[in-house]
C-alpha cells in the first residue's frame, strides 16, 4: 500500500539554526498536508500543497511540493523555542484517504 | 467555534477488557476520522466516515475494533477485547468534506493504557 516516509526522525538544533524535514511517498500524491503536534498535544494543521512544484511560505516556514508530487519538505529558518514539536506530513494518493508520516521531532536548545 | 470533543481523556484498563471512546465532531463537518497514535509514531487512520457511511476501514483490526456513526454526527470507537499493544492515544478528527481538500481538525485524544 501507499507509504509516506519522513526523515529525519529526530532533529536537535540550537536556537537560531535552520531546520528541514523531508517527506517522500512511494506513489504520486494528489496533495500533501503538514501538521504540527506540540508535546502532549494533538496535530494542528499548518498548510496544504496541491500543485506540482508549489512553494508556500508562512513567516519563517517554507513548504515545497516536488515536481513529481511524490515528495515534500518543510524548512524553518532561524528556529525559535516555540518551534518545538513533531512535524507530520500527510499525503493522499486519491481523494479518499490520507496517510501520515512518522513525523520529525524537533527540539530547540535556547 | 467549538472544536472536536472527545471523552474520556484518559482510560486505564486491563487486557481482555472492553473500552469505548466517544467523539463529537465540529458542527457541520461531514467527515469523521479515528486515528491510533502509538507513542513516537504518526497517526494511523483506523476508520473514516462520510456522514454515517464508512469510506475507509482498511486498517481497522475488525476482529476487536468497531466503530459507528449512526446519525452522522457523534461517533464511538470500541475495542473488545483489548490487548497490550492497543495502548495508544486515540484521536478523532473531522473535516467539512474530503481529506484531500479540507483541513482535518483534531480533538485532544483519549490516552488508553492497557495493563
Amino acid at each position: 500500500g501507499q507509504q509516506v516516509m519522513q526523515i529525519p526522525q529526530y532533529q536537535h538544533v540550537q536556537e537560531g539554526e535552520d531546520f528541514t524535514t523531508y517527506c517522500n511517498s512511494s506513489t504520486t500524491l494528489s496533495n500533501i498536508q503538514w501538521y504540527k503536534q506540540r508535546p502532549g498535544g494533538h496535530p494542528v494543521f499548518l498548510i496544504q500543497l496541491v500543485k506540482s512544484g508549489e512553494v508556500k511560505k508562512q513567516k519563517r516556514l517554507t513548504f515545497q511540493f516536488g515536481e513529481a508530487k511524490k515528495n515534500s519538505s518543510l524548512h524553518i529558518t532561524a528556529t525559535q523555542t516555540t518551534d518545538v514539536g513533531t512535524y507530520f506530513c500527510a499525503g493522499s494518493p486519491n481523494n479518499n484517504d490520507m496517510r501520515f508520516g512518522a513525523g520529525t521531532r524537533l527540539t530547540v536548545k535556547p | 467555534e467549538a472544536g472536536v470533543a472527545q471523552s474520556p481523556r484518559y482510560k486505564i484498563i486491563e487486557k481482555r477488557q472492553s473500552v469505548a471512546f466517544w467523539c463529537n465532531p465540529i458542527s457541520g463537518h461531514a467527515t469523521l476520522y479515528w486515528y491510533q497514535q502509538i507513542l513516537g509514531q504518526g497517526p494511523k487512520l483506523l476508520i473514516q466516515f462520510q456522514n454515517n457511511g464508512v469510506v475507509d476501514d482498511s486498517q481497522l483490526p475488525k476482529d476487536r475494533f468497531s466503530a459507528e456513526r449512526l446519525k452522522g454526527v457523534d461517533s464511538t470507537l470500541k475495542i473488545q477485547p483489548a490487548k497490550l499493544e492497543d495502548s495508544a492515544v486515540y484521536l478523532c478528527a473531522s473535516s467539512l468534506g474530503q481529506p484531500s481538500t479540507d483541513t482535518q481538525y483534531f480533538g485532544p485524544g483519549t490516552r488508553l493504557t492497557v495493563l
